[in-house]
């Protein structure tokens, strides 16, 4: 069965404060990672996908990486409207299209 | 492009009743894929729609039943609500089988 936790359940940083989301995961053959970010009552909004180890991705103040037993999510100088819910997921080559999440970490920046 | 869509935002239910909920996918996406978002159990895997086949299922019960139209729109149903079927559902749809695009979800209440 695969299993994804992620930490810490939550976050508070200042403005400009750099900080790392963690996504550790157990999955009988990673087809992919997925980070996503959610806002209050709202679905979640794709940001990466990562398929094997060492893989990096960025996108503006994120970057996402990968090894063989978890996943990091840098936030580099974060400004408040990065204030979200992250999200992790996996896909294992036996789960087909379903995709197994964490709890998520909530992420407050102060201003 | 057009996202996911969903309707409707909002429904409020009494127990025992039943509820359709209804999504369309992004042009040009097959797969659509359910989850149901509770603060307890996080998001869970429903089932997911390929080609009008129920392609993938997770661990419900048979009261939550989908299908998927030939235009890919998907509806899902359920039957003899309880309160605790109280929940954001989420609606996602793919191009491949993997990166899912989220729809913003029905927030369904139970009374």
């Amino acid at each position: 069965e695969d299993q994804v936790t992620q930490s810490p359940e939550a976050l508070r940083l200042q403005e400009g404060e750099s900080s790392s989301l963690n996504c550790s995961y157990t999955v009988s053959g990673l087809r992919g990672l997925f980070w996503y970010r959610q806002d209050p009552g709202k679905g979640p909004e794709f940001l990466f996908t990562l398929y094997s180890a060492g893989e990096e991705k960025e996108k503006e103040r994120l970057k996402a990486t990968l090894t063989k037993k978890e996943s990091f999510l840098h936030i580099t100088a974060p400004k408040p409207e990065d204030s979200a819910t992250y999200l992790c997921a996996v896909q294992g080559e036996s789960s087909g299209s379903r995709l197994t999440f964490g709890e998520g970490t909530q992420l407050t920046v102060n201003p | 492009k057009a996202g996911v869509t969903q309707t409707p935002r909002y429904l409020i239910k009494t127990r025992g009743q039943q509820v359709t909920l209804s999504c369309s996918p992004i042009s040009g996406h097959r797969s659509v894929s359910w989850y149901q978002q509770t603060p307890g159990q996080g998001l869970q895997f429903l089932f997911e729609y390929f080609s009008e086949t129920q392609r993938n299922k997770g661990n419900f019960p048979g009261r939550f039943s989908g299908r998927q139209f030939s235009n890919s729109r998907s509806e899902m149903n359920v039957s003899t609500l309880e309160l605790g079927d109280s929940a954001l559902y989420l609606c996602a749809s793919s191009l491949t089988a993997d990166t899912q695009y989220f729809g913003p979800g029905t927030r369904l209440t139970v009374l």
